[in-house]
């Protein structure tokens, strides 16, 4: 059936590490990725999006880029900062439906 | 300001006693939805509506209800609860479900079933 994998956590980074969080997906037809982003005690937040094979989502200084091919859409930043720690979910939203599936989460700390 | 409000925020109850989990939005969003978070297994949608009078079945309906009558309130209904239910449950909402929108969360609502 469809569904969203994500890398195993706790992942612990000094500051200004480089970011890496893999993220792979089954699914029929052509879905949506996204990356949601929940900080302690909130509800999640919408990080970056792609809607079509080889488009890249940005924000804040994270990207990912939808890859077709090996069915991936892992999240990446260049150098995190402690305000990053947080749980870092993968999603899909299955085309032609209004279903969300969301991966497990991987939750990120930053040491200074 | 642009909300999604869950009531109430801690809630522990006995099995089998009917409860409700209210949600509301503030944006005139047509797509609501609900999900529970549980460790090792993520979000998992429970129910979703695309407007009034229009739901339908996420991914572990089983043991929920809802209902929307108007277009900004969509509650959750567990009618008899059970200790598998206990959980972190997040109401969602977005303009029209589309993928091209973000979900708007609540904040949460921790329910503890003894």
């Amino acid at each position: 059936g469809d569904s969203v994998t994500q890398m195993e956590g706790p992942v612990t980074l000094s500051e200004e590490a480089f970011l890496t969080i893999n993220c792979t997906y089954t699914a029929t037809g052509y879905p949506s990725l996204f990356w949601y982003v929940q900080y302690p005690g909130e509800g999640l937040q919408l990080l970056l999006k792609a809607t079509k094979a080889d488009d890249k989502g940005s924000n804040k200084g994270f990207e990912a880029t939808y890859r077709k091919e090996t069915t991936s859409f892992h999240l990446e930043k260049g150098s995190v900062q402690v305000s990053d720690s947080a749980v870092y979910f993968c999603a899909l939203m299955l085309s032609g439906t209004y279903k969300y599936i969301f991966g497990t989460g991987t939750r990120l700390k930053v040491l200074a | 300001e642009a909300q999604v409000t869950q009531n109430p925020r801690y809630l522990i109850t006995v099995t089998g006693k009917k409860l409700t989990v209210t949600c509301s939005q503030n944006m005139n969003h047509e797509y609501m939805s609900w999900y529970r978070q549980d460790p090792g297994l993520g979000l998992r949608q429970i129910y979703y509506s695309m407007n009034v009078e229009v739901t339908d079945k996420g991914d572990v309906p089983e043991g929920y209800k809802v209902s929307r009558k108007e277009k900004r309130n969509f509650p959750l209904i567990l009618e008899s609860p059970s200790p598998n239910q206990t959980s972190l449950y997040f109401c969602a909402s977005s303009l029209r479900g589309s993928a091209n929108e973000k979900l708007f969360f609540g904040s949460g609502t921790q329910l503890s079933v003894l």
